[in-house]
């Protein structure tokens, strides 16, 4: 993998249901992967940074796990509501690479009632 | 909660014409980014910045393009003549150390003509 990628694009689910994306990088000089939550007009929000292989974050109904090894990093919402409905991007930091965040294309939640 | 502030929200320019995009970044914080994203195509690194110099710049980022930051709390991205393919939101982003979580501003859509 050269580049972060993505999936799916987009996602239309019902209030309650959980869900999950992909997220994958290159895992050679990895250093760092972030997740951010984008609602139009506002900041990107951060929601984790993960470094080590195995690293499992929470906060809320949302979670997300790391795989160093084969570079993919899972990010779940349980019972997704309504305000979840966001574009969620993830960004990788590599080892040397300074403070450039390289970004993934994002998936588009939309949660409907 | 402190956060990264941008203005203005919205600029339109013609095409030549030179703009400055403005933000504050977190106040305790030392790094400061800038990058962009050309409608339906990834969040891209322009350029960081750390103790009032520019510390890495993504090819994007030409003669064209300069940062400043002028006082101790505004951080300036300056475009001399502004082109087409510039038409994009700029997002400036902060952290406190290196390699930390950077913290977006809500960006500046700009639309050149």
């Amino acid at each position: 993998i050269l580049n972060v990628e993505q999936s799916p694009q987009s996602l239309h689910v019902q209030e309650g249901d959980s869900t999950n994306f992909t997220c994958s990088f290159p895992s050679s000089n990895f250093y760092a992967l972030h997740w951010y939550r984008w609602e139009t007009a506002k900041s990107p929000e951060a929601l984790f940074v993960m470094t080590l292989n195995g690293d499992e974050k929470k906060k809320g109904r949302i979670s997300a796990t790391l795989n160093t090894k084969e570079g993919y990093s899972y990010l779940y919402i349980k019972g997704s509501q309504p305000e979840d409905s966001a574009t969620y991007l993830c960004a990788s930091l590599l080892t040397g690479g300074g403070n450039k965040l390289t970004f993934g294309t994002g998936t588009q939640l939309k949660v409907e009632l | 909660e402190p956060e990264v502030t941008q203005t203005p929200s919205h600029q339109v320019t013609q095409m030549g014409q030179e703009v400055i995009l403005r933000c504050v970044p977190i106040s305790n914080h030392l790094y400061f980014y800038w990058y962009r994203q050309i409608l339906g195509q990834k969040v891209e690194f322009l350029v960081s910045f750390y103790n009032n110099e520019i510390s890495e710049k993504s090819e994007i980022f030409d003669d064209q393009f300069s940062v400043e930051r002028p006082d101790g709390s505004n951080f300036t991205l300056k475009i001399r003549s502004t082109k087409l393919e510039d038409s994009a939101m700029y997002f400036c982003a902060s952290s406190k150390e290196t390699q930390e979580t950077q913290y977006f501003g809500p960006g500046t859509r700009l639309l050149v003509l």
